[in-house]
């Protein structure tokens, strides 16, 4: 099994500044890998996937980049909405399965 | 616009059966793949199961032996089944649609999630 490792657990980071968050695959993923931010008591919205194409109605200081093992959410200038938990997720095509990264909780500074 | 609503009980016992019903609105199963995933309290995101339009289905390795997933295409749902329920098996239950851009497949839309307590 694929294990996706975030870093960093917790960052903190004031309005209006740029977060950038990490995610490691233990092998290579190529590009199927998403990202989805999740608030206390919601499920989570996918963001970005195939690693750097916003999803449907996602802002553009959202974006993505990387392939094969590193990938990067990055975050252009903090809004107060967007202090959440973030999750990579990859996909392997066969067989079928998915994992997640543990999460990056992004706080305010 | 697509939404998925779980439903099932709030509460089971250790070793039963639990059983939890997605419902699926403005797209059709017959076109389409679902997911189940849980979450921990305060954990990640674990994926458990997928049926695809054509009735296949794939497990989690590690809960493949608990696991049962089906559907009810004229009712639009998505039925999981996992044997054997144990105090570690409580969390939210969600499942989500999957979405798939070339070879590159995610979640695109999620229901509410189910809150799933496992406790005499």
């Amino acid at each position: 099994e694929i294990v996706m490792t975030q870093s960093p657990a917790t960052l903190s980071v004031s309005p209006g500044e740029r977060a950038t968050l990490s995610c490691r695959a233990s092998q290579s993923v190529d590009s199927n890998l998403a990202w989805y931010q999740q608030k206390p008591g919601q499920a989570p919205r996918l963001l970005i996937y195939s690693a750097s194409t916003r999803a449907t109605g996602i802002p553009a200081r959202f974006s993505g980049s990387g392939s094969g093992t590193e990938f990067t959410l990055t975050i252009s200038s903090l809004q107060s909405e967007d202090f959440a938990v973030y999750y990579c997720q990859q996909h392997t095509v066969w067989p079928p399965g998915y994992t997640f990264g543990q999460g990056t909780k992004l706080e305010i500074k | 616009q697509v939404t998925l609503k779980e439903s099932g009980p709030a509460l089971v016992k250790p070793t039963q059966t639990l059983t939890l019903t997605c419902t699926v609105s403005g797209l059709s199963l017959s076109g389409t793949r679902v997911s189940w995933i849980r979450q921990s309290p305060g954990k990640a995101l674990e994926w458990l199961a997928r049926i695809d339009w054509d009735d296949y289905k794939f497990y989690s390795a590690s809960l493949k032996t608990r696991l049962t997933i089906s559907k009810d295409t004229p009712k639009n749902q998505v039925v999981l089944t996992m044997t054997n329920m144990d105090p570690v098996d409580t969390g939210t239950y969600y499942c989500a649609q999957i979405g798939c851009s070339g070879g590159s497949c995610f979640f695109d839309d999620w229901g509410q999630g189910a809150l799933v307590t496992v406790s005499s």
